[in-house]
């Protein structure tokens, strides 16, 4: 049963246009989401987050966007940089959960 | 500062063969976790330590164990590694008591091959 889900493995985007990398989740109690970013044989590191009593948060050239009814959220990267190639994850948790679910990633590749 | 480390960094084992997987941080903190990484599957949880000498079981706990040695290191261990825990493991801290809220900071990763 996969709670969060990134529906699309992988993405391909020209430099210094917009990528929008989407995932979707279908607990309802899920109440606080983040991006994590990973490169090859690294670990994944906190990209940018947001609480389910805000629809957008946003940093640099990151923002992420959340629609509850559609139990829906995405991550905006404007614009697009050839070092923002990287797997992307989104992950969710529940209020008060030690746990934080993941999807399944997306791989994003920037190309000049 | 290294943040978290994890050796080793790649291991191959026998089915049936046990091993102990390292984790430290050096950023005094409290909780730390042990996942892992499966193709199509995204990080799942293994086990977690909310504080020093306290441990809990995560989403796919079965096979494994794990021991919070002190604040600075978790360990994870594979009594009888099966071909179906060939995997990347990542250990991750935070800072506090383990809301998901803050940030977790991953090692590098260990890549385990289990024939």
């Amino acid at each position: 049963d996969q709670q969060v889900k990134q529906n699309s493995p992988s993405l391909s985007v020209q430099e210094g246009r917009i990528s929008i990398l989407n995932c979707d989740y279908t607990n309802s109690m899920f109440d606080y989401f983040l991006w994590y970013k990973k490169y090859p044989a690294e670990g994944p590191t906190f990209l940018i987050s947001i609480s389910s009593i805000k629809d957008k948060n946003e940093d640099g050239r990151f923002t992420v966007f959340l629609n509850k009814s559609a139990k829906h959220l995405s991550l905006h990267i404007v614009p697009s940089q050839p070092g923002d190639s990287a797997v992307y994850f989104c992950a969710a948790s529940v209020r008060g959960a030690q746990k934080l679910v993941f999807g399944q990633g997306t791989r994003l590749t920037i190309n000049p | 500062n290294a943040g978290v480390t994890q050796t080793p960094k790649f291991q191959v084992l026998k089915t049936g063969q046990s091993m102990t997987l390292q984790c430290a941080q050096d950023m005094n903190h409290n909780s730390m976790y042990w996942y892992r990484q499966d193709p199509g599957m995204g990080l799942r949880l293994i086990y977690y330590s909310a504080s020093e000498g306290t441990t809990d079981k995560g989403e796919v706990p079965n096979g494994y164990n794990v021991s919070r040695l002190n604040k600075r290191e978790f360990s994870l261990r594979l009594e009888s590694a099966a071909p179906s825990q060939t995997s990347v493991y990542f250990c991750a801290s935070s800072e506090g008591r383990g809301t998901p809220r803050e940030t977790q900071y991953f090692g590098p990763g260990t890549r385990l091959l289990v024939l």
